[in-house]
């Protein structure tokens, strides 16, 4: 089946470490975003690649790094720089289409966990 | 398994129409509520969200959002749609508890708005 597949569901980091979270998509969607939700808030936008090869800075993207190599993976680095790295991570992808077509829905992982040892 | 039902998967309205849309969970205990709309091309932005206290929730642009416990639902409401709004609207409910987390998000509503 098609979908999108994050791992793990669960992460642990270390003070100073680098984690690097996976997001997989087989649904052939050029489009990838990276969203960031903690507790009493709404999904918070990280980073998003429209293109493999290429990405933008979203609204949080500081302490974080990404890189979109192929299509259909969009793995986000959690790095020593974000302070406050607590929080519920969800990836997502979108068919960009155009006219018409345009107005695509996202889909969504399952989401990843991570916390502070 | 924890699911959430957005009832209308196209919406089509004339401009000054009132909008209702449907979203209804599965969870029993406690839940956060949201809706999310996304604009073409764009990515996700949070309209209203519902945590604890006023169950009639006031969002963005207009938009409010009334959680109905007995019902499961948190359904969706504007007075008078514009032709800006039309996007493509999504529910999603979080249920935290005895160590678990799950965020579920509605196949979404897509809203055209006709000038």
């Amino acid at each position: 089946d098609g979908g999108i597949t994050q791992s793990p569901k669960y992460l642990f980091r270390k003070e100073g470490q680098n984690v690097t979270l996976s997001c997989e998509q087989n649904l052939n969607h050029d489009a990838m975003y990276w969203y960031r939700q903690d507790p009493g808030q709404g999904l918070r936008l990280i980073y998003y690649s429209q293109i493999v090869n290429d990405f933008q800075k979203g609204d949080i993207a500081e302490g974080y790094s990404v890189s979109r190599e192929k299509k259909e993976s969009f793995p986000l680095t959690v790095t020593s720089a974000q302070k406050n790295p607590t929080a519920f991570y969800l990836c997502a992808s979108q068919w960009q289409g155009t006219g018409t077509d345009s107005n695509q829905p996202q889909h969504f992982g399952d989401g990843t966990r991570l916390s502070i040892l | 398994a924890q699911s959430v039902s957005q009832h209308n998967h196209h919406v089509i309205l004339s401009e000054a129409a009132s909008l209702e849309l449907g979203c209804n969970y599965s969870y029993g205990g406690t839940v956060n509520l949201f809706w999310y709309v996304q604009y073409p091309g764009q990515h996700l932005q949070l309209l209203l969200k519902y945590f604890s206290g006023d169950p009639l929730v006031k969002g963005i642009k207009g938009f409010e959002a009334e959680f109905i416990k007995s019902k499961f639902s948190f359904n969706l409401r504007k007075p008078s749609v514009q032709w800006s709004d039309t996007a493509e609207y999504f529910c999603a409910v979080i249920s935290s508890g005895a160590g678990s987390y799950q965020l579920t998000f509605g196949k979404g509503t897509k809203l055209s708005v006709i000038p």
